[in-house]
């Protein structure tokens, strides 16, 4: 995971404040996906991005927004914190020239308290 | 709908002898499956993949997988645990429907090696 890295890695903030999570890689990969991890659920895609400007939902999408202006930056907000977000989130990217865009490869994860 | 169950949420051997985590799956299709491997406080690393290749999948570390699709079974194998080898192990499923970036996850079977 070394090309792609996620800030902050660990946040507490208050309910109902906006929070950012950034995902940047190095790796050139087209797709982009944001994943929530909690006990007992494994990881569920939240949304991910097959482009510039362009992204799609997943499983668990309310109360997130994403956004990707350039190739290497994935932003994923949370309008409006809410405790049930607490949880650890994974960025992920796939897609790299010359191979499949089967495998995804993950960063490090940010630690998301909301208190 | 595609799904993953892992048969065990915990598993635990001493250190030399054989490791199995069980993994099934449910698919209209033949599909394309995978094992992650997440240490504590990491992000996910990809330990092997099936793609409708050879049945019998070799990863890192050792480790190997058998696809069997009269069993819907993708179990993982390892000859001989190692201490580094306790970890949590994903198995995932690619959906044909909704498109071939998103991954389903299971829930995750943590392996404890003991000396």
């Amino acid at each position: 995971d070394a090309g792609i890295t996620q800030s902050p890695r660990h946040k507490v903030t208050e309910t109902g404040t906006p929070v950012t999570l950034r995902c940047h890689q190095t790796e050139n990969h087209r797709y982009m996906y944001w994943y929530r991890q909690d006990p007992g659920h494994g990881l569920r895609l939240i949304h991910y991005s097959y482009g510039v400007k362009d992204t799609d939902k997943g499983e668990v999408s309310d109360g997130y927004s994403v956004s990707r202006s350039k190739t290497e930056d994935f932003l994923l907000t949370l309008e409006s914190a809410t405790s049930s977000q607490t949880s650890v989130y994974f960025c992920a990217i796939s897609g790299r020239v010359g191979g499949t865009n089967y495998e995804q490869y993950f960063g490090p994860g940010t630690r998301l308290t909301v208190t | 709908a595609q799904s993953v169950t892992q048969l065990d949420s915990h598993v635990s051997v001493s250190e030399g002898t054989p490791v199995l985590l069980r993994c099934n799956y449910s698919s209209s299709y033949s599909p394309s499956l995978f094992w992650y491997v997440q240490h504590p406080n990491k992000g996910l690393q990809l330990l092997l993949k099936y793609t409708s290749a050879a049945t019998l999948v070799k990863g890192i570390n050792g480790f190997e997988a058998e696809f069997k699709k009269s069993e819907t079974s993708f179990h993982l194998t390892k000859p001989s645990a190692h201490m580094s080898d306790a970890a949590e192990y994903f198995c995932v499923v690619i959906p044909i429907s909704g498109g071939y970036n998103k991954l389903i996850f299971g829930a995750g079977t943590r392996l404890a090696v003991h000396p």
